[in-house]
């Protein structure tokens, strides 16, 4: 079973708003990433967690706060957006050891409206 | 920062033709990954190739890997109107609990009925 679940898949969310975003998997990877994408670019990565610490943070600004409270669960918690951060965000997730790379999985993606 | 750049950027095919896709790339990697991504959706994973592998297959696909010439191409044979979606390849230059990838910009593939 290779899937990583988001929800919701739909946000819409005001400038004022604290919201979250939720990620899972099952698979028993130790590394998990939130990427965003706008609309005909392709995904950038912002945050690397891996075995549940945050390893990576693509300068991101402080208002996206990342979480992950277990192995299999990784939130994005948004609070204070601006419109241009309207985006689709993927969560993605990796066995995250070895030296010959591993394979990372997207989810469906969080489709997200900043109002 | 965008480390493969894709090749065409867009490409129009009538079912039943083969259609190849390449990415360039400007640093050493560890392995390189080839995604779909149809509209409005996920990205689904299609390949990993690992920077000692020349040729990589599976179902349709054939990818392969020009380390001395940092590039790589995606063949698909036979193409059918449900390929019809963006292609991205994603290089990762590190490994294991360091892994992350840097995507190019995109190939949009239309396969015509």
């Amino acid at each position: 079973d290779t899937e990583v679940t988001q929800t919701p898949k739909h946000l819409v969310m005001g400038m004022t708003n604290k919201k979250s975003l939720k990620c899972e998997q099952h698979m028993g990877h130790r590394a998990m990433y939130w990427y965003k994408q706008k609309a005909k670019k392709p995904p950038e990565l912002m945050f690397v967690y891996s075995y549940e610490k945050l390893s990576i943070n693509e300068s991101v600004p402080s208002r996206f706060s990342p979480e992950c409270p277990n192995s299999s669960l990784l939130n994005l918690h948004l609070h204070a957006l601006q419109p241009e951060d309207s985006a689709l965000y993927l969560c993605a997730s990796s066995q995250g050891r070895g030296r010959s790379g591993n394979t990372i999985y997207f989810g469906e993606g969080s489709w997200l409206t900043v109002v | 920062s965008q480390q493969g750049e894709e090749d065409p950027q867009a490409l129009s095919i009538q079912e039943g033709e083969n259609a190849t896709m390449n990415c360039s790339y400007k640093t050493s990697i560890n392995n390189l990954q080839w995604y779909r991504q149809n509209s409005g959706r996920g990205l689904v994973h299609l390949i990993l190739i690992r920077s000692n592998e020349r040729e990589k297959h599976s179902g349709r696909l054939r990818v392969t890997l020009d380390t001395s010439k940092k590039s790589s191409s995606l063949l698909i044979t036979a193409s059918r109107a449900a390929d019809t979606a963006s292609y991205f390849c994603a290089t990762d230059a590190r490994a294991g609990a360091n892994s992350k990838l840097t995507f190019g910009k995109g190939i949009t593939l239309s396969v015509r009925p």
